[in-house]
């Protein structure tokens, strides 16, 4: 089973509006990181959080960490059409020297 | 332009047959790793290697078979004992492990 779920499975909104993302895990995590993958092509890292930290920006997107609940939120503020795509989040599973990902969420933004 | 290539970018697979799928890198990245990404659900861990000469099974290494003779190279090879083996393959690279990947474009796989 995997080790991240992302929820929703899909979202479509409007240029302009906010767009939340959100990723649940189950076991500890050393740290998460947040992937954008355009249709038919490889995935592109955007941002990772470590454990100890509880907030991350970069541009117009924001994480938040919060490992009581296992859960992350990917916010991408003013969206655009260019930002059409599927997200996934990845977790390090402990000891284990890789990353697991989520099935992803994917976000339509309409003119 | 440093990156990760992969090739080619459609591959198709008769029945019986071995077929190699190949990523080569050029960042100097340690680890590299080959993902299988199946409609709906998300990429699984095939093999990944941390370092030359050396690889670790992944959560679906069955019916297939990789080699790390080169820093450059991580080719992923689908074996005949793959039968279910239509997807679209991501390899990837990182500096060290769990550290944040750099992916190729992908091999789309399809069995004629």
């Amino acid at each position: 089973s995997q080790q991240g779920e992302e929820d929703p499975q899909a979202l479509s909104i409007q240029e302009g509006e906010n767009a939340t993302m959100n990723c649940s895990y189950k076991t500890s995590i050393n740290n998460l990181q947040w992937y954008r993958q355009n249709s038919g092509r490889g995935l592109v890292h955007l941002i990772l959080i470590r454990s100890n930290e509880r907030e991350k920006h970069s541009g117009r997107l924001r994480v938040t960490l919060d490992t009581s609940k296992k859960s992350s939120s990917l916010l991408i503020t003013a969206s655009r059409a260019a930002d059409t795509a599927s997200y996934f989040c990845a977790t390090d599973t402990g000891t284990a020297s890789k990353l697991t990902f989520g099935t992803g969420t994917r976000l339509q933004v309409t003119l | 332009d440093g990156g990760i290539t992969q090739s080619p970018k459609y591959l198709f697979r008769k029945e019986g047959q071995n077929v190699t799928l190949s990523c080569e890198q050029n960042l100097n990245h340690d680890a590299m790793y080959w993902y299988r990404q199946d409609p709906g659900q998300g990429l699984r861990l095939i093999y990944y290697s941390q370092i030359v000469n050396d690889f670790q099974k992944g959560d679906i290494a069955e019916g297939y078979s990789v080699s790390r003779e080169k820093k450059e190279s991580f080719p992923l090879t689908v074996t005949s004992a793959q039968k279910n083996p239509t997807a679209f393959y991501l390899c990837a690279s990182s500096i060290g492990s769990k550290e944040k990947l750099f992916f190729g474009s992908g091999t789309q796989l399809s069995v004629l």
